[in-house]
């Protein structure tokens, strides 16, 4: 069966340092990749995808990028973080090819910016 | 542009009571609809989905939905809820997008369950 893996799940940060999160899948290849951003009353914000290897769409302007080494690896990164890039960070895959199908979710990364 | 609302922020209701939890969409074509759930720190978890045929689908954990063409809404319904039902509920709205399956999702219902 498919697992996703996120970490770290919590995190505390001072502004200005960098950032890297992780996310791999198992069990499946070639899965489309997301990051998503969840700020309270806000729901989710989808903020990168990646359909392949070293392809990464971004969603919305922001201080953070996102890269795909690997088949099955997406890390979220920054240079230097924002008091406004607190929040809580969502991994998520879905099958290659399958326009209108689920998204399957890792268990989050809990970013506080100080 | 496509959108989801949801219209209740905060709902709370008795242990064994009804539950309806609204979603209206916004969407230009035939839209594919979804809800999951949250539970306190952690990831989303798919209840059911709806792509097309029978209107009523069934979810995990008693829960159903009733799609509404006219309505533009995507309702989330349990008979009787349970003190572990007491979460966040995601409603989303998705279409045939090639290669990828972005998601746009509602701001979320939180649910408060009360003995």
């Amino acid at each position: 069966s498919q697992t996703i893996h996120q970490w770290p799940a919590t995190l505390v940060q001072p502004v200005g340092s960098p950032l890297s999160l992780e996310c791999t899948v198992e069990g499946t290849s070639n899965p489309n990749l997301y990051w998503y951003r969840q700020a309270a009353g806000r729901g989710l914000q989808l903020l990168f995808y990646s359909v392949g290897i070293g392809q990464i769409s971004s969603e919305v302007p922001q201080n953070l990028s996102a890269s795909r080494p690997q088949d099955r690896q997406f890390i979220l990164s920054s240079k230097k973080l924002l008091l406004s890039d607190s929040g809580f960070y969502l991994c998520a895959w879905s099958m290659f090819g399958q326009g209108s199908g689920e998204l399957f979710f890792g268990e989050g990364s809990r970013l506080t910016v100080l | 542009a496509q959108s989801v609302t949801q219209p209740d922020i905060h709902i709370t209701v008795s242990e064994g009571a009804s539950l309806e939890l609204r979603c209206n969409y916004s969407y230009g074509a035939t839209p594919y609809l979804f809800w999951y759930v949250q539970s306190p720190g952690q990831g989303l978890q798919l209840l059911l989905k709806y792509f097309s045929g029978d209107t009523l689908v069934q979810g995990i954990k008693g829960f159903e939905a009733e799609f509404k063409r006219s309505q533009s809404s995507f309702n989330l319904r349990k008979p009787s809820v349970h003190w572990s039902d007491a979460a966040e509920y995601f409603c989303a709205v998705g279409g045939y997008g090639g290669a990828t399956n972005k998601l746009i999702f509602g701001t979320g219902t939180l649910l408060a369950v009360q003995p």
